[in-house]
């Protein structure tokens, strides 16, 4: 199975704030690799896919780039919406496989 | 209005079985991916099963393979999660998403879940 490790599991960060997250696949996937949102008690919404994709209706401050093993989730002028936990997910081999997740908190 | 709508959730016990649906609408589920995936209590996302738009393209993960079976009904424009011999540690909310294009590619759509609890 390919692990998926996501960091960091959580950062704190203020509103206005730039942050990123990466996701490092244990073998090569190319570039078939999503990104999710999740906030409590809601489902998981997509937000990219083919690593740097934007799904329909996703603003511009999400952003994704990497290939092969390492990517990387952008998240630029933090707002309050933002603040939630965020999943990627490796589609190349089954089983899929998510990464353990991030928290974004308020700071 | 693309749309997803899980049902059938609820309190089993340890043993028992349960079957969730996922209707579509707004879309035709028979033309796409569809797979679901959980979430245990304080716990990340996984993977559980999913179906292809070829009725050979089925998979599972390890966790529920031989329990659960996933199947469509095209003329309802629903997927099934038929799930046997429950353990406590498949109690979890269970969503349903589409795909994009005839695979999963990274999914599109997502339903709001619903919980199934294993307890005796």
């Amino acid at each position: 199975d390919v692990q998926m490790t996501q960091s960091p599991s959580s950062l704190s960060a203020s509103v206005g704030d730039r942050v990123t997250i990466t996701c490092r696949a244990s073998q090569g996937i190319h570039n078939y690799l999503a990104w999710f949102q999740q906030k409590p008690g809601k489902a998981p919404k997509s937000l990219i896919y083919h690593a740097s994709n934007l799904q329909s209706g996703v603003p511009s401050k999400f952003s994704g780039s990497g290939s092969g093993t390492d990517f990387t989730l952008t998240i630029s002028d933090l707002q309050p919406e933002d603040f939630a936990s965020y999943y990627c997910q490796q589609y190349d081999h089954y089983p899929l496989t998510f990464g353990g997740g991030t928290k974004v908190e308020i700071k | 209005e693309v749309q997803i709508l899980e049902s059938g959730g609820g309190l089993v016990q340890p043993g028992g079985s349960l079957r969730l649906s996922c209707a579509a609408s707004g879309f035709t589920s028979s033309d796409s991916a569809i797979i679901w995936v959980r979430q245990a209590p304080g716990k990340g996302l996984e993977w559980v099963s999913g179906i292809g738009v070829r009725v050979d393209n089925i998979y599972y993960a390890d966790s529920v393979k031989g329990r659960f079976t996933i199947s469509r009904d095209t003329p309802k424009n629903t997927v099934y999660l038929q799930m046997s011999s429950l353990r406590v540690e498949d109690t979890a909310v269970y969503y349903c998403a589409k795909g994009r294009g005839s695979g999963w590619n990274g999914g599109d759509t997502w339903g709001q879940g619903t919980l199934v609890t294993v307890s005796s």
